[in-house]
C-alpha cells in the first residue's frame, strides 16, 4: 500500500477563497483524521470518521470548516471562505480503528492563505 | 478535559547519550498511550504504545515507561544517534471505546556528533 495520500502537498490561495485538501486513506482502515498543525498550537484533531460517518467533530475551529467521507477511500476538507489565520499544516490519517492501534500519517498539504 | 503535556520544548544532546522525555497528563489516566517520530516537513510515524497496566516497553534502543501515580510517561532513548534527532510526540487515548488520539506539543531533540 502506498500510505495515506493527501493531495495537493502545497496549496496557495487568497483570502475569501473555496480550498479543498483531499486524503486517501489507507485500504481497509475504519477510521480517518484530520488534523491541523501550526507552530503556536500543535497537533490539533479537527474531526474524526468511523467507517465513514463522522463521530466527532468538535475541534472544526469554525462553520467556514466542514469535512466530508463520501466512501471508505476518499475524504475532503473544505475551507469556505479562507483567511491568512488558516494557513497551517494539515493532515490526514488513518487507522485500523480500536484504541490499541496507531494512527498512520500522510504528508500533509501546507496551506498558504494570503 | 484531559490535558497532555510534554514539558520540554528542545532537548540537545552528545552522541551516545540517553535522551529522556516527558509526557505528562492532568486528569484521567489514559487506556493507552503512544509516541510518535516528526521530521521535518513529513507526517508523524508510530514508534511506540503502552497500555495502562504495563509498566514499561521496549523497540530496539527505544523504551517507555507508564507511570499512572504520578501521571507520567517517560520516552528513552538510548545510545543515541544524529539520525535520532527529530521531533517526538505524545498521544493518548481515552479508553478503549475511544477512537480520538490527542497529542501534545511535541518536544524536538537534537543529537550532537
Amino acid at each position: 500500500d502506498a500510505g495515506v495520500i493527501q493531495s495537493p502537498r502545497h496549496e496557495v490561495t487568497e483570502m475569501g477563497q473555496e480550498v479543498t485538501l483531499r486524503c486517501k486513506p489507507i485500504s481497509g482502515h475504519n477510521s480517518l483524521f484530520w488534523y491541523r498543525q501550526t507552530m503556536m498550537r500543535g497537533l490539533e484533531l479537527l474531526i474524526y470518521f468511523n467507517n465513514n460517518v463522522p463521530i466527532d467533530d468538535s475541534g472544526m475551529p469554525e462553520d467556514r470548516f466542514s469535512a466530508k467521507m463520501p466512501n471508505a477511500s476518499f475524504s475532503t476538507l473544505k475551507i469556505q471562505p479562507s483567511e491568512p489565520r488558516d494557513s497551517a499544516v494539515y493532515f490526514c490519517a488513518s487507522g485500523e480503528g480500536g484504541a490499541n492501534t496507531e494512527a498512520f500519517f500522510g504528508q500533509g498539504t501546507r496551506l498558504t492563505v494570503v | 478535559s484531559q490535558k497532555i503535556e510534554q514539558n520540554s520544548e528542545a532537548l540537545n544532546i552528545q552522541e551516545g547519550k540517553t535522551a529522556t522525555l516527558t509526557c505528562n497528563y492532568t486528569n484521567y489516566s489514559p487506556a493507552y498511550l503512544q509516541w510518535y517520530r516528526q521530521d521535518p516537513g513529513r507526517g508523524p510515524v508510530f514508534l511506540l504504545l503502552i497500555r495502562e497496566n504495563e509498566k514499561e516497553k521496549r523497540k530496539e534502543r527505544l523504551k517507555v515507561t507508564f507511570d499512572t501515580t504520578l501521571k507520567q510517561s517517560l520516552f528513552h532513548i538510548t545510545a543515541s544517534q544524529p539520525a535520532d534527532s527529530a521531533t517526538y510526540l505524545c498521544a493518548h487515548r481515552a479508553g478503549s471505546n475511544d477512537y480520538k488520539l490527542s497529542f501534545g506539543a511535541g518536544t524536538t531533540v537534537t543529537v550532537r556528533a
